[in-house]
């Protein structure tokens, strides 16, 4: 198993420029996430899914949009990219039940200029 | 999800046992402690997770006082792979949409040779 993938690793955008980061797991899990990190504020969630065609937001939601169409695909989208989205985002999913092992991605870092 | 409190680091001796402590003294009965780790610039990584007792896995050992206030994981022989920020993490299994990890600042863990 690849575990989950987030392309691409690296990005810079323009102010009011858009642009969707993709994540990808292959574990067949249901439940999917979004978090941003900044320097000294920890992991913040974004969006969550717990299946295909369900998503939710978390804690800091504004200026991002997600949709899942696939168990396996959850893309984030920034429609107009702010300064304040300059971060390190990271993908992470995990199974059904009870199970608390989250699996994370390796992460996106985004510059917004 | 119960609070928890950590060292903002620590060093350990590369092959010398790393003892990190926690302490969750508003822990709940049906509360969990996980241990998730983060190297430099990758997404973080499960390590453990207990309840009442003592668990160890391939890669640590966690011990929870029997009062469950406070815990600490135990990497037995830390290599210079191991420097981390490592996280504990309070929380119930309580089925459901259980989306989100709360990272706190964690323990930053220097191995050194």
């Amino acid at each position: 198993n690849a575990g989950v993938t987030q392309t691409p690793k690296f990005q810079v955008l323009k102010t009011g420029q858009s642009m969707t980061l993709q994540c990808a797991q292959d574990m067949n899990h249901e439940y999917m996430s979004w978090y941003r990190q900044d320097p000294g504020m920890g992991l913040r969630l974004i969006h969550y899914s717990v299946g295909a065609g369900i998503t939710d937001q978390g804690e800091v939601p504004n200026g991002y949009n997600v949709s899942r169409s696939t168990t396996e695909d959850f893309p984030l989208r920034l429609l107009s990219a702010a300064p304040s989205q300059t971060s390190v985002y990271f993908c992470a999913s995990r199974g059904a039940g009870f199970v608390y092992e989250q699996y994370f991605g390796p992460g996106t870092r985004l510059t917004v200029t | 999800d119960a609070k928890t409190t950590q060292p903002t680091s620590m060093d350990c001796a590369e092959g010398r046992a790393a003892n990190l402590p926690c302490n969750h003294s508003t822990i709940s009965g049906n509360e969990y402690v996980y241990w998730y780790r983060q190297i430099h610039s990758q997404g973080p990584q499960y390590i453990i997770h207990g309840l009442k007792n003592n668990e160890t896995n391939e890669m640590a050992s966690l011990i929870i006082t029997e009062d469950r206030k406070s815990s600490t994981l135990i990497l037995p022989h830390a290599t210079l792979r191991d420097t981390a920020v490592y996280y504990c993490i309070v929380r119930a299994n309580s089925g459901g949409s259980n989306y989100k990890l709360t990272f706190g600042k964690g323990t930053l863990l220097t191995v050194n040779p």
